[in-house]
């Protein structure tokens, strides 16, 4: 079955607290990408990955760190968490950003 | 404003009325998206639709888009409760040599039953 697989699903984390949101497609595509969701914002991309070692910032990348070793996964890496970090995290994946996008289930963070 | 305006923010139809949303966006774009979100999931794509086409049909739904307008909308027919979720557009568009995705805010449909 085609999917992105993120996790974890939840997670409550303290302040400064280094942790790793993974991501993983089978789909074999190209394009990946991070956005966090948050009320009234609707989704802002974070960081984005054109193929593997290829990456960049999106519209929201202060705080965050990406990496594309491999084609099928593109871990989301919060060094120093901070509670204005606290929000719904999504990873999608699409064929080179042109057609529709597959998104996982969604990571929600609470940074206390 | 952002990239992918939805409009408007929240919507309550009855069932079997027809919903419509509307999508502004501001640069140049080669296709636009519309996906669904049902409360706290991810999303799902529903349709897509090129920068050169006017509009497009899939089931229940139909897009339009004016590239002269920089505007789309998503039009439901004969809704059903089962519709009830957020919608956002996403358009893509060429940025700095890459082909950049943008989300709206979205329009968060409630269908009574």
């Amino acid at each position: 079955e085609a999917q992105v697989t993120q996790n974890p699903r939840y997670l409550i984390t303290v302040t400064g607290k280094k942790l790793t949101v993974t991501c993983s497609q089978n789909m074999n595509h190209e394009y990946m990408s991070w956005y966090r969701q948050d009320p009234g914002l609707g989704l802002r991309q974070i960081y984005y990955s054109m193929n593997v070692e290829v990456t960049d910032k999106g519209d929201v990348p202060e705080g965050y760190k990406v990496s594309r070793k491999e084609k099928r996964n593109f871990p989301l890496i919060l060094e120093s968490p901070s509670p204005n970090q606290t929000s719904l995290y999504f990873c999608a994946s699409s064929q080179q950003g042109r057609t529709e996008a597959f998104f996982g289930q969604g990571t929600r963070l609470t940074v206390v | 404003s952002q990239q992918g305006e939805e409009d408007p923010q929240a919507l309550s139809i009855q069932e079997g009325e027809n919903a419509t949303m509307n999508c502004s966006y501001k640069t140049s774009i080669n296709n636009l998206q519309w996906y669904r979100q049902n409360s706290g999931r991810g999303l799902v794509h529903l349709i897509l639709i090129r920068s050169n086409e006017r509009e497009k049909h899939s089931g229940r739904l139909r897009v339009t888009l004016d590239t002269s307008k920089k505007s789309s909308s998503l039009l439901i027919t004969a809704s059903r409760a089962a519709d009830t979720a957020s919608y956002f557009c996403a358009t893509l568009a060429n940025s700095g040599g890459y082909q950049k995705v943008t989300f709206g805010t979205g329009t968060k449909l409630q269908v009574i039953p």
